[in-house]
């Protein structure tokens, strides 16, 4: 079956402008994150989703940053004000149910380069 | 806060050779403990993972163990070939969270 989907798998912006990164997670699964890896880093954590609701966005760096997943499928994350330190892949994962011996598979990421 | 370090940060090795990758966490209330591969520019591809209660996992020429006491896990890898060539990573979640904590990875070069 289809594994997870990001869109656009590069991006690049002027700093100041808005963005819009989708992620299409796997059939069925509940449970979506969103992570951001920067340069010779692991991925860090940003937001999980639980069906419709955001369960924990502790991760968020600041309120520039937003994510959203209104019918609980496809989720949206919003970066308004873009700055060049936002440059980074950001990577979208899901997981059946959200439990923590789930394994989380990945999409290839988006790119995001802030000029 | 739990931290996860991976050593080494780069390691190159010849065509063939058995080699070791370490993983060391802080905190050893984890649930699991799952090592991830990323080749260059693409996504993280889920190699093997490793409940609380278990000691090992295998996966054909992989083998990852798990010392949740000393907050440690190894990833074997036999009979190493290029095609192993990309960035393993291992990560942790911390209860009760379900987000994973990640080291920053090995890198591996196998050279024909």
């Amino acid at each position: 079956g289809a594994g997870v989907s990001q869109t656009p798998s590069n991006k690049v912006t002027e700093k100041g402008k808005y963005v819009e990164l989708r992620c299409d997670p796997i059939s069925g699964h509940t449970a979506l994150y969103w992570y951001r890896q920067s340069l010779g880093q692991g991925p860090e954590f940003l937001i999980y989703f639980q069906g419709t609701g955001a369960a924990d966005d502790s991760g968020l760096p600041n309120d520039r940053f937003f994510a959203v997943r209104p019918e609980g499928s496809v989720s949206t994350l919003k970066i308004q004000r873009t700055e060049r330190g936002d440059s980074a892949v950001y990577l979208c994962a899901s997981s059946p149910q959200g439990r923590q011996q789930e394994t989380q598979y990945f999409g290839p990421g988006t790119r995001l380069l802030v000029l | 806060k739990q931290e996860v370090t991976q050593i080494p940060a780069a390691l190159s090795v010849p065509e063939g050779e058995n080699l070791v990758l370490n993983c060391s966490f802080t905190d050893s209330a984890i649930y699991n403990l799952q090592w991830f591969r990323q080749d260059p520019g693409k996504g993280l591809t889920s190699l093997l993972l490793i409940q609380s209660s278990q000691r090992e996992q295998t996966s054909g020429r992989l083998n990852a163990s798990l010392d949740k006491s000393s907050g440690r896990s190894t990833l074997y890898i036999a009979a190493s070939q290029p095609g192993d060539s990309a960035t393993y990573l291992c990560a942790v979640p911390l209860a009760p969270a379900r987000q994973l904590t990640f080291g920053s990875g090995t890198q591996l070069t196998v050279l024909p």
